[in-house]
């Protein structure tokens, strides 16, 4: 079955740090460009992160309001997506989810996870 | 940055009545746009890409139209499944942006 699983959400105070784990299955992670998209309470999508496959050189891309704070990275040995977040604040608090990039695009986003909830607060 | 405004927020309709729902690009997007349709609780799910094809087991009461800056999602025959939010997301232009959502209600 074709999957993804997040984990890794939770509460955290300002300042603190978190890193959310996506597990893939059913499909060649190794080859996909990876995302993850961000939902805060009662708003809508936004973009966090790309990482591309090694194969298409594995460029990061980050959306201004996290660059410099959030890591994206992955292990195609175990087909884990990670986001690794620094001095959260509380306009982080949202549900992460991970998706894939489309082969005909890699900002298309054709499978997501079910998404984690990520609270910053004191 | 491209801002995508969908229109209107809330949408309420009636079982087995169309819905048509918009987007506007401030600025063209050629024909990559997406339509994802999110359940409550759940995750999005690819509904319309290239503005008009349908994803792999999408019932053809979906259907999408538009190019360049207004795109529009047409439900033809609303199905008690069909109340959900819908949001778009252009891909053409860096960073990819999605709209605010429309949310699709019951009359």
């Amino acid at each position: 079955e074709v999957q993804l699983v997040e984990s890794g959400g939770g509460l955290v105070k300002p300042g603190g740090s978190l890193r959310l784990s996506c597990a893939a299955s059913g499909f060649t992670f190794s080859t996909t460009w990876m995302a993850w998209v961000r939902q805060a309470p009662g708003k809508g999508l936004e973009w966090v992160a790309r990482i591309k496959s090694h194969v298409a050189g594995g460029t990061l891309d980050y959306a201004a309001p996290v660059k410099g704070r959030f890591s994206i990275s992955r292990d195609d040995s175990e087909n884990i997506l990670y986001l690794e977040m620094n001095s959260l604040q509380t306009e982080d608090t949202a549900v992460y989810f991970c998706a894939t990039g489309a082969p005909t695009s890699g900002s298309l986003f054709d499978l997501w996870g079910q998404g984690t909830l990520v609270t910053v607060s004191s | 940055e491209t801002v995508t405004t969908q229109s209107p927020d809330t949408l309420s309709v009636s079982p087995g009545e169309r819905a048509t729902l918009s987007c506007r690009a401030s600025q063209s997007v050629s024909s990559q746009l997406a339509w994802y349709q999110q359940r409550p609780g759940q995750a999005p799910r690819l509904l319309i890409y290239a503005a008009s094809t349908r994803a792999t087991g999408i019932p053809a009461r979906f259907s999408g139209s538009g190019s360049g800056t207004e795109f529009t999602l047409t439900i033809s025959s609303l199905q008690s499944e069909d109340f959900a939010v819908y949001h778009c997301q252009q891909y053409n232009n860096w960073p990819p942006t999605f709209g605010q959502g429309t949310k699709v209600e019951i009359k």
